[in-house]
């Protein structure tokens, strides 16, 4: 089952702009988190944020969830284009025990020079 | 240095064919994971596993084995790969919270396997 779905799927800015993602799941959460991953590489974790977290902060990274909205938003700030990859939301379903992930299918993400 | 190593990292084999990708961490991790990528798919949980000896089901298990016996190592098998298995796969390991805590910690991913089954 499909938990994470980023939105948009692909998006392109200029180098300095911010870039926005954001991620909807369906059912109730204990954690969701974003991962990056270039080109045919492995995810590198970026940022965790907890059901009863509303914004996480991390170097150019913030994060916000909605639990009402059952949604997240991942926001890059003055971006570089050392940015450019995929972003994927993860969650782990409350009602699973949090005992297994769900990632949507990403956002990719194009930072041009 | 703390890692998810994986191999082999490309494998081309034909349909039928056994063949075991080999998933090890030197973190201590109690969970380990493995997932398959597929363009427009995202990351697709295969199997997953709590601790030595107990492994789980994924969304996608149908046509793979797993095991965990030693905590480090958890390997992927197809006993009999299809082409439909060709696909990026992916291991990963975690940190468990300790019972009770329903928190969890971040994934470490392995480099992935390419694996192609004509």
């Amino acid at each position: 089952s499909q938990q994470g779905e980023e939105d948009p799927q692909a998006l392109s800015i200029q180098e300095g702009e911010n870039a926005t993602m954001n991620c909807s799941y369906k059912t109730s959460i204990n954690n969701l988190q974003w991962y990056r991953q270039n080109s045919g590489r492995g995810l590198v974790h970026l940022i965790l944020i907890r059901s009863n977290e509303r914004e996480k902060h991390s170097g150019r990274l913030r994060v916000t969830l909605d639990t009402s909205k059952k949604s997240s938003s991942l926001l890059i700030t003055a971006s570089r284009a050392a940015d450019t990859a995929s972003y994927f939301c993860a969650t782990d379903a409350r009602d699973n025990y949090g005992q297994n992930f769900v990632f949507g299918p990403g956002t990719r993400l194009s930072v041009l020079p | 240095e703390a890692q998810v190593t994986q191999n082999p990292r490309y494998l081309i084999t034909v349909t039928g064919k056994k063949l075991t990708v080999t998933c090890s961490q030197n973190m201590n991790h109690e969970y380990m994971s493995w997932y398959r990528q597929d363009p427009g798919l995202g990351l697709r949980q295969i199997y997953y596993s709590m601790n030595v000896e107990v492994t789980d089901k994924g969304d996608v298990p149908e046509g793979y084995k797993v095991s965990r016996k030693e905590k480090r190592n958890f390997p992927l098998i197809l006993e009999s790969p299809s082409p439909n298995q060709t696909s990026l796969y992916f291991c990963a390991s975690s940190l468990l919270p300790g019972q009770g805590n329903v928190y969890r910690y971040e994934q470490y991913f392995g480099p992935g396997t390419r694996l192609t089954v004509t």
